[in-house]
């Protein structure tokens, strides 16, 4: 079936800190992939996302590489702040042609800890 | 423009209670849905609407109820609250449910306890 498997946290940096975040999936066909951001308090919110092979998504420093042959997405960053502490969830959404709606299946997420 | 609204933002029940959490979305989506968030796994599909009067379960629809009588409006009613649905409750709609590259628009989120 259609899976995401993400690094546990949680993880916790310095503030100017190199960022990655590792995402795997398993899906039949060509799935979306998505990265979904939660801040404190708050709903999820679409980070970024890749429809297709080598596509990279990239949105508020962060970026994502789609990567069929190791079928990652792992989310990366190259200065990380303060205020991207927040959970990160990897998602994907199985591939168009399965026919109906289509449902977001989210990886466990992942809890950042950026410190001064 | 308000997005998706959820209301309330805390909820506690005794066993076998009963109540409706509230989603609402002015953005004329057509596609909505409610997850619930527990931890370490991730959010899941509890039951989602295609449009108004039509809806169908997703991995976890046991315990809930649904009904879409408009497009702004989908509640999520729990007919016997049951400790195991201590969760957190999200909402979320978007305008192409059926196309893989849509964007989900999340509500807020209802944090429910179930004693």
């Amino acid at each position: 079936g259609n899976s995401v498997t993400q690094m546990e946290g949680p993880v916790t940096l310095s503030e100017e800190a190199f960022l990655t975040i590792n995402c795997t999936y398993t899906a039949t066909g060509y799935p979306s992939l998505f990265w979904y951001v939660q801040y404190p308090g708050e709903g999820l919110q679409l980070l970024l996302k890749a429809t297709k092979a080598d596509d990279k998504g990239s949105n508020k420093g962060f970026e994502a590489t789609y990567r069929k042959e190791t079928t990652s997405f792992h989310l990366e960053k190259g200065s990380v702040q303060v205020s991207d502490s927040a959970v990160y969830f990897c998602a994907l959404i199985r591939p168009f042609f399965s026919g109906g709606y289509n449902k977001l299946i989210f990886g466990a997420g992942t809890r950042l800890a950026v410190h001064p | 423009n308000a997005g998706v609204t959820q209301t309330p933002k805390f909820q506690v029940l005794k066993t076998g209670q009963s109540m409706t959490l509230q989603c609402a979305q002015d953005m004329n989506h057509e596609y909505m849905s409610w997850y619930r968030q527990d931890p370490g796994m991730g959010l899941r599909l509890i039951h989602y609407s295609v449009g108004a009067g039509i809806t169908d379960q997703g991995e976890v629809p046991n315990g809930y109820n649904v009904s879409r009588s408009t497009t702004e409006d989908f509640p999520l009613r729990l007919l016997s609250a049951a400790p195991s649905q201590t969760s957190v409750y999200f909402c979320a709609s978007s305008e192409q449910g059926a196309y893989p590259t849509d964007t989900q628009y999340f509500g807020p989120g209802t944090r429910l306890t179930v004693l």
